[in-house]
């Protein structure tokens, strides 16, 4: 398949919101997903969102989805030092297992 | 109920040597996927299984690559006459469904060839 796009680094200071960005390639995606990634561990399902959903709130995190751009985003209010991680988006193509971005870095600084 | 269990978390080998991975999928999951990640890469899909069945292993390198979920035990990714460049972390994950569930991800393997 094609590769989902991400930025590679964000640095945000401890209090501001964080947004990160993602284009996804496949219109027939059922699911897109955030992952969190914390140095020498495995993924941690952070959201996901449904094709026919424009946005989904949980707490601090804001999905926005735009079908029309292939474009995700993912806004992480009140960001704190806890929050530092790889961050990757993923999609089910259609008819193969999830596509991973390479996944944003994102640096706070308190 | 425990997570993905993957072991060893660190394997080292000498090239030309197997490396055997495994996985046990959260309780009540039963299908399998398995990826690597390379330094400063994202996560490229290898495989997926359920039970005693090869789903699709279009990622899996045509040699020395093999996968494997019998009916009793956990998955096992094994990579015959390791060599440099298969040193990477390699990750398990597991669903309750098919492809359209999350995936639940293990701590994942560390596999330094030396």
């Amino acid at each position: 398949g094609e590769d989902v796009e991400q930025s590679l680094f964000l640095s945000v200071r401890e209090g501001d919101s964080s947004v990160i960005n993602c284009t996804y390639t496949d219109s027939s995606s059922t699911y897109l997903y955030w992952y969190k990634q914390e140095p020498g561990a495995g993924l941690q399902l952070l959201t996901y969102i449904f094709s026919n959903m424009d946005m989904k709130q949980d707490q601090r995190l804001t999905v926005l989805l735009n079908k029309k751009d292939k474009h995700l985003s993912l806004r992480i209010a009140d960001t704190q030092t806890g929050d530092s991680a790889i961050y990757f988006c993923a999609e089910n193509q259609a008819g193969t297992a999830l596509i991973f971005g390479k996944g944003t870095t994102l640096s706070v600084s308190s | 109920n425990a997570g993905v269990m993957q072991n060893p978390r660190h394997l080292v080998r000498r090239r030309g040597q197997e490396a055997r991975l495994r996985c046990s999928p959260m309780k009540g999951h039963s299908h399998v996927y398995w990826y690597r990640q390379l330094p400063e890469e994202g996560l490229k899909f290898m495989v997926y299984l359920q039970k005693e069945n090869i789903i699709d292993e279009s990622g899996m390198p045509k040699e020395r690559f093999s996968a494997e979920f019998p009916k009793e035990g956990p998955s096992i990714l094994r990579i015959q006459q390791v060599v440099r460049g298969d040193s990477a972390a390699y990750f398990c994950a597991s669903s309750p469904l098919d492809r359209d569930s999350p995936l639940h991800f293990g701590n994942g393997t560390r596999l330094t060839v030396t």
